[in-house]
């Protein structure tokens, strides 16, 4: 039971490339969300999932898309990657809403050259 | 911006002594999580408060919720070197907001 898994941990891009996240749980879990996380700034929600077929923008949505490809799986997409964000990734789930606690996954480490 | 406000940023202790993490909110709250981040880590789910004046324990930590149900807090008592990490509180204004946290340093 790996819980929720995030590819790759570390990456390295280049400004305007473009780049996917992937997530998968494996907690039959309904709600998926990114966050990103700064230094001092905690964690900020950027898209969430509340269900297979719905997302929804968060706090900081500017510069990413996502995919809910089913009811594991939850990517972040970067169309053209600016040096702004560079940050660590996390991914997590919950059984149903934000009122459930939620699993993260360990991180991707991004950094935009 | 910052939805949730958490102090202090940082909080240095001698192993023994105690700490406590607060979480204020301008608007009252359904509910409240607290998360704790071990350095190089992803966040772990400690508890959730969804009652006013809720206290709950969990070995040496105890959580509160406020009576207004603005402000929570996590007292840990005789702080041990396991205890090391950041702990976030996190709150649900519709969307889900995380304060900046509290980076915990334990000497030993």
């Amino acid at each position: 039971n790996a819980g929720v898994t995030q590819t790759p941990k570390f990456q390295v891009l280049k400004t305007g490339q473009s780049m996917t996240l992937q997530c998968a749980q494996d907690m039959n879990h309904n709600s998926m969300y990114w966050y990103r996380q700064d230094p001092g700034m905690g964690l900020r929600l950027i898209y969430y999932s509340a269900s297979e077929g719905t997302t929804d923008k968060g706090e900081v949505p500017n510069g990413y898309n996502v995919s809910r490809l089913n009811k594991r799986e939850f990517s972040l997409r970067l169309e053209s990657a600016a040096p702004s964000q560079t940050s660590v990734y996390f991914c997590a789930s919950s059984e149903q809403g934000i009122i459930q606690p939620q699993h993260f996954g360990d991180g991707t480490r991004l950094s935009i050259l | 911006g910052q939805q949730v406000m958490q102090i202090p940023q940082y909080q240095h202790v001698q192993e023994g002594e105690d700490f406590t993490t607060y979480c204020n909110s301008s608007t009252t709250l359904s509910n409240i999580q607290w998360y704790k981040q071990r350095p190089g880590g992803h966040p772990v789910f400690l508890i959730q408060l969804v009652k006013s004046g809720e206290v709950k324990k969990q070995k040496r930590l105890t959580f509160q919720f406020g009576e207004a149900k603005k402000n929570s807090s996590l007292h840990i008592t005789a702080t041990q070197t396991t205890d090391v990490g950041t702990y976030f509180c996190a709150a649900n204004f519709n969307k889900f907001y995380f304060g900046s946290g509290t980076k915990l340093n334990v000497k030993p």
